[in-house]
């Protein structure tokens, strides 16, 4: 079945660019997006991105594709201490609104 | 506009209960789906609701069911509770008309068994 991978941990300073990685097994996924879960809530939907697209652009958030290499990565920018969290990937296919989700990575911001 | 609510949002049982967890989903959606989150995982799967039937289910046995409402509001039901089914349940809603692809997540009901 489809396998979502992503690094543990991430540890940024305060006003640096973050960006977190992912991969993904398999080639139809169709639609990936990216969740943030801070402690002791739900996922709060922040961007996905369409398998046809290699880039999206929102606010502080840039969302690249690799289709080739089945990578995924989220870059935010500025990156604030109310960016602390764990940021799930999830991809699904065309079809089959499953949502596959990685083991999330944890943000950790340095003052 | 509310979003996707839940409740209870915490709950304790012992071993062999049975346990209801409900779901309003946001307001226009008409598709709710299920996720089981254990301590320090991603979200995995349980079944997904649509026109009050099961649409489809991930490798979750029978002792979890579900139920949809006309209003599209929705039940996750587990019977004979392990200690195992400790976790974050999650449900998210989705409108089929737009492709159901943008999933909105509730805050989730913490169930503890002991």
């Amino acid at each position: 079945g489809e396998d979502v991978e992503q690094s543990l941990f991430l540890s940024v300073r305060e006003g640096d660019s973050s960006v977190i990685n992912c991969t993904y097994t398999d080639s139809s996924s169709t639609y990936l997006y990216w969740y943030k879960q801070e402690p002791g809530a739900g996922l709060q939907l922040l961007t996905y991105i369409f398998s046809n697209m290699d880039m999206k652009q929102d606010q502080r958030l840039t969302v690249l594709l690799n289709k080739k290499d089945k990578h995924l990565s989220l870059r935010i920018a500025d990156t604030q201490t109310g960016d602390s969290a764990i940021y799930f990937c999830a991809v699904s296919v065309f079809g089959n609104e499953k949502l596959t989700f990685g083991t999330g990575t944890r943000l950790t911001i340095i003052p | 506009d509310a979003g996707v609510t839940q409740s209870p949002t915490h709950l304790i049982k012992t071993r062999g209960q049975q346990v209801t967890l409900r779901c309003s989903p946001k307001s226009g959606h008409d598709t709710v789906s299920w996720y089981q989150q254990a301590l320090g995982q991603g979200p995995q799967f349980i079944f997904q609701y649509y026109e009050e039937e099961e649409r489809q289910r991930g490798n979750f046995p029978d002792r979890f069911s579900g139920h949809q409402f006309p209003n599209y509001s929705s039940e996750l039901n587990v019977n004979a509770l392990l200690l195992g089914d400790s976790a974050l349940y999650l449900c998210a809603s989705s409108d089929t008309d737009r492709g159901a692809y943008e999933q909105y997540f509730g805050p989730g009901t913490r169930l503890t068994v002991t």
